[in-house]
């Protein structure tokens, strides 16, 4: 089974903390993301990544940076954190193929910035 | 933001009844999937219709797909306690990148 591994289920953080929040999978997958999920809003693309060391910006990345040295990790930073990156966040993974493909989502770290 | 949109955004029905969720995007698509989300964990995928399919099933599951409105649906028959979840839609654009779209998702509860 594949196997998408956040590194915390639930974080509290302090207003200007630097926050790392880790992603790790296990099926050697080109396409990692970060998604943050708020009530009424959705699944919103914060970062995404298609091989080591590249990136692209989604839908929100202020306030928010990425990091991918080896392919099986996808760290995402919060430079400053902020009250209103109080969220849940969601870390993903996909092949790379012709065609379609599934992806396949971590539990989940619910942050609480304070 | 190239986001779709679900209808209705909640929905709750007794057990045994089916349940209709749709799904409206914007862009051309290479596929559409519908993933669900049980309370507070992570997504977990449930079906995949290509942009030149028009329906697809998968046990109690069935999926339609209409490119010229944009738009699909997801059908769940004869629904279960369990089947209470979010339900979302994401679509691949044609263009993109590899990178899915969400909708708001549909919060489906199924009364005993």
């Amino acid at each position: 089974d594949v196997k998408v591994t956040q590194s915390s289920r639930y974080l509290v953080k302090r207003t200007g903390e630097k926050v790392f929040l880790e992603c790790v999978q296990d099926m050697d997958h080109e396409n990692m993301f970060w998604y943050r999920q708020d009530p009424g809003l959705g699944l919103r693309l914060i970062y995404f990544s298609y091989d080591v060391k590249m990136k692209e910006k989604g839908d929100i990345p202020e306030g928010y940076s990425v990091s991918r040295e080896k392919k099986e990790r996808f760290s995402l930073i919060l430079e400053s954190a902020s009250t209103n990156q109080t969220s849940m966040y969601l870390c993903a993974s996909r092949p790379y193929r012709q065609g379609a493909t599934e992806a396949f989502f971590g539990q989940g770290t619910r942050l609480t910035v304070v | 933001s190239q986001q779709g949109e679900e209808d209705p955004q909640a929905l709750s029905i007794q057990e045994g009844e089916n349940a209709t969720m749709n799904c409206s995007y914007k862009t051309s698509i290479n596929n559409l999937q519908w993933y669900r989300q049980n309370s507070g964990r992570g997504l977990v995928h449930l079906i995949l219709i290509r942009s030149n399919e028009r329906e697809k099933h998968s046990g109690r599951l069935r999926v339609t797909l209409d490119t010229s409105k944009k738009s699909s649906s997801l059908l769940i028959t004869a629904s279960r306690a369990a089947d209470t979840a979010s339900y979302f839609c994401a679509t691949d654009w044609l263009q993109g990148a590899q990178k899915l779209v969400f909708g708001q998702g549909t919060r489906l509860t199924i009364n005993p």
